[in-house]
């Protein structure tokens, strides 16, 4: 696809249950990122690839949170245990970082909701 | 270190002026605007290196203050389209890495 895509676009899951949230970046970007997104508040970066390596995960709330992209292109973003206040937009973004625009382009994100 | 955005919330009429301030107390190396329609991702608007640059997209430019550390986004002449959140990103240290932190938003309505 064109964009940055991501899946599920929306999950309810039970307080305690594991999730997992793909995103699927723009063909050749060399960055991508995790952000949150609480209801009526801006994006908190969670973490960053460059590749498939991690560079930052400073963000990530606790240790329940746990993001991968082991090739390169695909990442994903687990959460074990979820609790009531991981409710949130999961926004992924994608930079090709090979020029100084420095445009991060978004996916719609993937809504959860822990009941 | 979350920048601080201002105003909250602008109801404006079409053809209408407004601008938006964000401003940091941290040094900032770069300065990021984006737009949020409600259910959407947020879209690149335009991004500011410290150097004190004045960029422009149509009817929408932008300032950074380096020395106060505080970005302008200006909105001309708005459209119905204009409507949805604002929020600028900033990035600082010394390299351009795109690890943002976003101010809480500004919602636009424009009004016809």
């Amino acid at each position: 696809g064109a964009g940055v895509s991501q899946s599920p676009r929306y999950k309810v899951a039970k307080r305690g249950q594991d999730v997992a949230l793909r995103c699927d970046p723009i063909s050749g970007h060399v960055s991508l990122f995790w952000y949150q997104q609480a209801l009526g508040q801006g994006p908190e970066f969670l973490t960053y690839f460059q590749n498939e390596a991690q560079l930052d995960k400073s963000g990530l709330p606790s240790d329940r949170f746990f993001a991968e992209r082991p090739e390169g292109s695909v990442s994903t973003l687990k959460i074990q245990r979820t609790q009531q206040e991981d409710s949130a937009v999961y926004l992924c973004a994608s930079s090709a970082r090979d020029s100084n625009t420095g445009e991060l382009f978004f996916g719609e994100g993937s809504r959860l909701t822990v009941l | 270190q979350q920048p601080v955005q201002s105003p909250q919330a602008v109801i404006l009429r079409e053809g209408e002026d407004a601008v938006i301030n964000c401003s940091s107390s941290k040094a900032l190396y770069s300065v990021h605007w984006y737009r949020q329609k409600h259910g959407e991702a947020p879209v690149f608007l335009m991004i500011l290196l410290k150097g004190g640059e004045q960029k422009g997209h149509d009817k929408i430019s932008a300032s950074f203050n380096e020395k106060k550390q505080q970005s302008s986004l200006y909105l001309t002449a708005s459209q119905l389209s204009y409507s949805g959140t604002y929020f600028c990103g900033t990035e600082m240290g010394s390299s351009n890495t795109g690890k943002l932190i976003f101010g809480q938003g500004t919602t636009l309505q424009v009004k016809p």
